[in-house]
């Protein structure tokens, strides 16, 4: 029920592709959805995040698309760049402030 | 603003040894976190404390971990006797109270157990 399930494990796009990573969660008290960016040797940063009240965000090239009743989320990269090439992780947060991870995605974006 | 700092960056030792992590976080931020992120895994949570109280520490191996935050302020996160298995990153985050308030992660303390 903690869980937060994420995939594909890994992603190989070129530049300018669109790449998907889907999430999965199955506990209804989640109530926010951060996704973070990690580069190697660097700490996870926050890119985006979205609450159940609300099916997409858009902030730059970054989507979420978010489906209550599926209890899944996705994060979309437009025209996608070199530079994108990171670690991205989903997560899910409850009202005990407690962040759950899901196990990553390794994006790879070449030229 | 100066974001989440943690030392030391890298730690090489033996099984059996002691080790302890340090963490300041951003100024004002009530809530402490810690996490272990294995290779190729996500972050999984150690403990949390809200100001100097443990909020959350059921994914804390307490036989052989121990954290601190007397202050509300800095914390300390230790390790006695190290295993192989706990080879990992620690990284240490914090946010203002709230679970919409951003997280902020610090670059995180390399562990590696020989």
């Amino acid at each position: 029920q903690q869980q937060v399930k994420q995939s594909p494990q890994s992603l190989i796009v070129q530049k300018g592709g669109i790449p998907i990573i889907n999430c999965a969660y199955e506990n209804t008290a989640f109530d926010y959805f951060p996704w973070y960016q990690q580069f190697p040797g660097k700490g996870p940063a926050l890119l985006i995040a979205i609450r159940p009240d609300v099916s997409e965000k858009k902030e730059g090239r970054f989507t979420i698309s978010f489906n209550k009743s599926a209890k899944q989320f996705s994060l979309h990269i437009m025209d996608s760049q070199p530079g994108d090439s990171a670690t991205y992780f989903c997560a899910a947060r409850g009202n005990t402030d407690k962040l759950i991870f899901g196990t990553g995605t390794r994006l790879q974006v070449f030229p | 603003e100066a974001g989440v700092a943690q030392s030391p960056r890298y730690k090489i030792i033996e099984k059996r040894q002691s080790v302890a992590f340090w963490c300041n976080p951003i100024s004002g931020h009530a809530t402490l976190y810690w996490y272990q992120q294995i290779l190729g895994q996500g972050p999984k949570l150690l403990i949390q404390f809200q100001n100097n109280g443990v909020v959350d520490d059921s994914q804390l191996p307490k036989d052989r971990f121990s954290a601190e935050r007397l202050k509300g302020v800095d914390s300390t996160l230790k390790i006695q006797p190290a295993k192989l298995e706990d080879s990992a990153v620690y990284l240490c985050a914090s946010s203002l109270s709230g679970v919409a308030n951003t997280i902020y992660f610090g670059e995180g303390s390399w562990l590696t157990v020989v």
